[in-house]
């Protein structure tokens, strides 16, 4: 159905408290992304992972960690969250280097 | 170091009207180049890309983008946009030592009035 799904779609969450972002996908596409998304900074890109755990940092790695143990599921882990990870999260996956990438329709998270 | 630059934060135009989102990248080897498109609280989805070829590129819903490797850009067009055309337009390059890695600009929020 090519179809990428995240999970919950908003969430609110305490200043400490462990936060977890799940991603699904049904296309069996190696690779897979977590982007945040900020008013006025574009996305940015937190981890991307080759496949099960192949995992490499993006451009802002700091305050997040990820886990791939099957394929089709790519969760983002925010340790005792801050408030300035309060954002919108998307997760994506492509079939490879250089192919299109299919967006989940984000969660927005907020850190109290 | 790969980045890429979209000038126009907001632009307004009225149905009917041509318009041209623009896109400049900073990077002096071979390069991925596609744009894509976010409606309002949804996630983004793929329009174009380039890799090599014929620099204009034909993608979904009308729209087509240009590469100029002399001018570092690649500028999306649509020559007559409807009011659904609203929406955050994103361009993003990939390097080929590191076609992996996925960078997107800021992004440009089209207005189409009726």
């Amino acid at each position: 159905d090519m179809k990428v799904t995240q999970m919950p779609r908003y969430l609110i969450k305490r200043m400490g408290e462990n936060v977890l972002l799940e991603c699904g996908q049904d296309m069996s596409h190696e690779t897979m992304y977590w982007y945040r998304q900020d008013p006025g900074l574009g996305l940015q890109l937190i981890y991307i992972s080759y496949d099960v755990d192949s995992n490499s940092e993006g451009d802002i790695p700091k305050g997040y960690r990820v886990s791939r143990k099957k394929r089709e599921h790519f969760s983002l882990i925010l340790d005792s969250a801050k408030t300035n990870q309060t954002s919108v999260y998307f997760c994506a996956s492509s079939p490879g280097s250089a192919e299109t990438l299919y967006f989940g329709s984000g969660t927005r998270l907020t850190v109290l | 170091t790969q980045t890429v630059s979209q000038s126009d934060a907001h632009v307004t135009v009225f149905e009917g009207d041509s318009v041209e989102l623009r896109c400049n990248y900073s990077y002096g080897g071979s390069i991925y180049l596609s744009w894509y498109i976010q409606h309002h609280g949804r996630g983004l989805q793929f329009l174009l890309k380039y890799y090599s070829g014929n620099p204009v590129v034909q993608g979904v819903n009308g729209f087509e983008a240009e590469f100029s490797k002399s001018d570092s850009s690649f500028h999306l067009r649509k020559a007559s946009v409807h009011w659904s055309d609203s929406a955050v337009y994103f361009c993003a390059v990939s390097l080929d030592t590191n076609a992996y890695k996925v960078i997107f600009g800021k992004g440009t929020h089209l207005h189409v009035l009726p």
